[in-house]
């Protein structure tokens, strides 16, 4: 069965500096990749994917992250984290029909 | 946008009690989901529908049931409540069409459920 891995459940950095969020999945055949973005109050947003070609993939509000095979990662990174980036974000691996997410991490930006 | 809909923000209930959780959405899509999510376990898939009055188990049904007599309309029931069900639960949808490569969960904003 597939899952995935955030190894840290909270990160604080401060604004303008860069981050670097970690995602290990584990699954059998080529994985679907995605990372989505809870804020405050809100319902879970997709920030981006990966399905085929690219390993580096580009998402909305200037984040990006890189598919590793060979590490079986898939983390998540900004060049410069703006305070409107505290949120919780999960990583999460598509088997099928389900969608199987990590844990999550809290990222907390300080001014 | 599309339009993911539940009915409740926060509900608080009574050990025993059945409950339902209602979610709409507006944008005719097929796939509807029904998620947990508890702090440091992330989201935990408890029950999906790809159809009318068609559902799929996920990882976590035990407890739960659900409800699609409607293509917008998805419905969670907890027969009898327990105080391991208080959690945030959230629906989503999505669609098929275009392709997996295309597909999209939405979800909706979450009802915070706390069983006394």
């Amino acid at each position: 069965a597939q899952s995935v891995t955030q190894p840290d459940i909270h990160i604080t950095v401060s604004e303008g500096a860069s981050l670097e969020l970690r995602c290990n999945y584990s699954y059998g055949a080529t994985p679907y990749l995605f990372w989505y973005v809870q804020s405050p109050g809100q319902g879970l947003q997709l920030l981006l994917k990966y399905f085929s070609g690219d390993t580096l993939v580009q998402g909305i509000k200037g984040f990006e992250a890189e598919f590793k095979r060979s590490q079986s990662s898939f983390n998540l990174r900004k060049p410069s984290v703006h305070w409107s980036d505290a949120a919780e974000y999960f990583c999460a691996v598509r088997a099928g029909n389900m969608l199987t997410f990590g844990g999550g991490t809290r990222l907390m930006v300080k001014p | 946008d599309v339009k993911v809909t539940q009915s409740s923000r926060y509900l608080v209930k009574r050990t025993g009690e059945k409950v339902f959780l209602e979610c709409v959405q507006d944008m005719d899509h097929e796939n509807m989901f029904w998620y947990r999510q508890d702090p440091g376990l992330g989201l935990r898939l408890i029950y999906f529908s790809y159809d009318v009055k068609m559902k799929e188990k996920g990882d976590i049904p035990e407890g739960y049931s659900v409800s699609r007599e409607k293509k917008e309309r998805f419905s969670l029931i907890l027969e009898s409540a327990s105080t391991n069900q208080t959690s945030m639960y959230l629906c989503a949808s999505s669609s098929p069409a275009g392709g997996r490569a295309n597909e999209k969960l939405f979800f909706g904003s979450g009802t915070q459920l706390s069983v006394l």
